[in-house]
């Protein structure tokens, strides 16, 4: 089975910084990746998929990168509304990470 | 717009069973695959299971294989989860969510808001 690793488990961050979220598969995954952000209480929301591709609607700070087994997901300027918890998930066998929650 | 409304959760007993419903609107149901997706209290997301557009094909995660039945009923646009021989670590919220193309292997666009299952003595 493949297994799906996200790093840091925290990050703790600033209004203003630039954010980068790491997920890593145990075995290349092309570019089946997607990542979801969640807030509490909220039910996930899409950002991107197949590695790079943005959501429609998502703003365009977000931006997704890798193939293979590395994924980055970055913030480019972090917004208030992004404090949140951030998933990477390989869709072909529908594994998610752990989880990355972005406090303050 | 997508709508994904559960519905179903609730109190069980260990052993019992649950039947958990997705009412979906705003989209061509019979086009895309379909998932049911849990987050136990405090963890992170634990796929469920996955159906097809047609229904033909199902998917289930190891730790529900055998207990859990997907099902869909595309006249009545619904995605159902049938849930028995229900365990304490079956407890979490269920969310319904909608694939992003027909086939089951698809990442998920749009997300009901979830119901609760308590499995409980």
């Amino acid at each position: 089975d493949i297994q799906m690793t996200q790093a840091p488990s925290t990050l703790p961050a600033s209004v203003g910084d630039r954010v980068t979220i790491t997920c890593r598969a145990s075995q290349s995954i092309n570019s089946w990746l997607a990542w979801y952000q969640q807030k509490p209480g909220k039910a996930p929301r899409l950002l991107i998929y197949k590695a790079s591709s943005l959501e429609s609607g998502v703003p365009s700070r977000f931006s997704g990168s890798g193939s293979g087994t590395e994924f980055t997901l970055t913030i480019s300027v972090l917004q208030p509304d992004d404090f949140a918890t951030y998933y990477c998930q390989h869709y072909n066998s529908w594994t998610f990470g752990q989880g990355t929650k972005v406090e303050i | 717009e997508v709508q994904l409304l559960e519905s179903g959760g609730g109190l069980v007993q260990p052993g019992g069973s649950l039947r958990l419903s997705c009412a979906a609107s705003g989209f061509a149901f019979s086009s895309y695959a379909m998932s049911w997706v849990r987050q136990a209290p405090g963890k992170g997301l634990e796929w469920v299971s996955v159906i097809s557009g047609s229904g033909g094909t199902t998917y289930y995660a190891d730790s529900v294989e055998g207990r859990f039945a997907i099902s869909r009923d595309n006249s009545k646009n619904t995605l159902s989860l049938q849930m028995n021989s229900l365990r304490a670590e079956d407890t979490a919220v269920y969310y319904c969510a909608k694939g992003a193309q027909l086939a089951p292997r698809s990442c998920f666009d749009y997300w009901g808001q979830g119901t609760l299952v308590a499995v409980s003595s």
